[in-house]
């Protein structure tokens, strides 16, 4: 039972490049998350998936697009890097409103 | 150019000392609250949650509160180890906010042994 596994957990992208980070789950949890982590901050929600098909704006959308691609997937793409996203993403998922999140480990990107 | 971030509210103990972080929450719909502990360069982990109806919950060597009267949720940490030096998240759950979490800024839990 991996839990939530995303990939890579590493990218240096140029300004302008395009990448998507991915995110997978086995727990067969309804919905999924989006998170961004800034030093010294706290955790910003870019875009959620409340469950399969559906897809919301976070805090902080601007820049993203996500999919989810079916109940175990849910992918966050960056169309055209810009250096202030640089940051470290978490994706989670949950299984219903009774329970807390769970987090992969992370994916940290430097777009410079 | 340079980066800016805020600073997270610390806390710093000896080790086998007992630990008190403490969170204050806004949202009075708020039915479920939880504890994460982030330990450098990982995400987020669960340590205990605590839904409305309760008060106290325990774990293992760790405590929450909640105070639903003046919104104030807090988490004891009994015999403080230099393994639970981390940054330490309180979340809260709504029926407003469907189905996110509102998560808290952060303490940085320092352990000095």
């Amino acid at each position: 039972n991996a839990g939530v596994t995303q990939t890579p957990k590493f990218q240096v992208l140029k300004t302008g490049q395009s990448m998507t980070l991915q995110c997978a789950q086995d727990m067969n949890h309804n919905s999924m998350y989006w998170y961004r982590q800034d030093p010294g901050m706290g955790l910003r929600l870019i875009y959620y998936s409340a469950s399969e098909g559906t897809t919301d704006k976070g805090e902080v959308p601007n820049g993203y697009n996500v999919s989810r691609l079916n109940k175990r997937e849910f992918s966050l793409r960056l169309e055209s890097a810009a250096p202030s996203q640089t940051s470290v993403y978490f994706c989670a998922s949950r299984t219903d409103s009774n329970y807390g999140y769970t987090f992969g480990s992370g994916t940290r990107l430097t777009v410079v | 150019g340079e980066s800016v971030g805020l600073h997270l509210p610390t806390l710093s103990v000896q080790e086998g000392d007992n630990s008190i972080i403490n969170c204050a929450y806004s949202n009075s719909a708020s039915d479920y609250f939880i504890w994460y502990k982030q330990e450098s360069g990982k995400g987020p982990q669960f340590i205990i949650d605590i839904r409305s109806n309760m008060d106290k919950r325990q774990g293992q060597r760790v405590t929450v509160l909640l105070n639903k009267t003046v919104k104030h949720l807090s988490l004891q940490i009994a015999a403080t180890q230099p393994g639970d030096s981390a940054v330490y998240f309180c979340a809260e759950n709504s029926k407003t906010s469907g189905s996110r979490l509102t998560f808290g800024e952060g303490t940085q839990l320092t352990v000095n042994p």
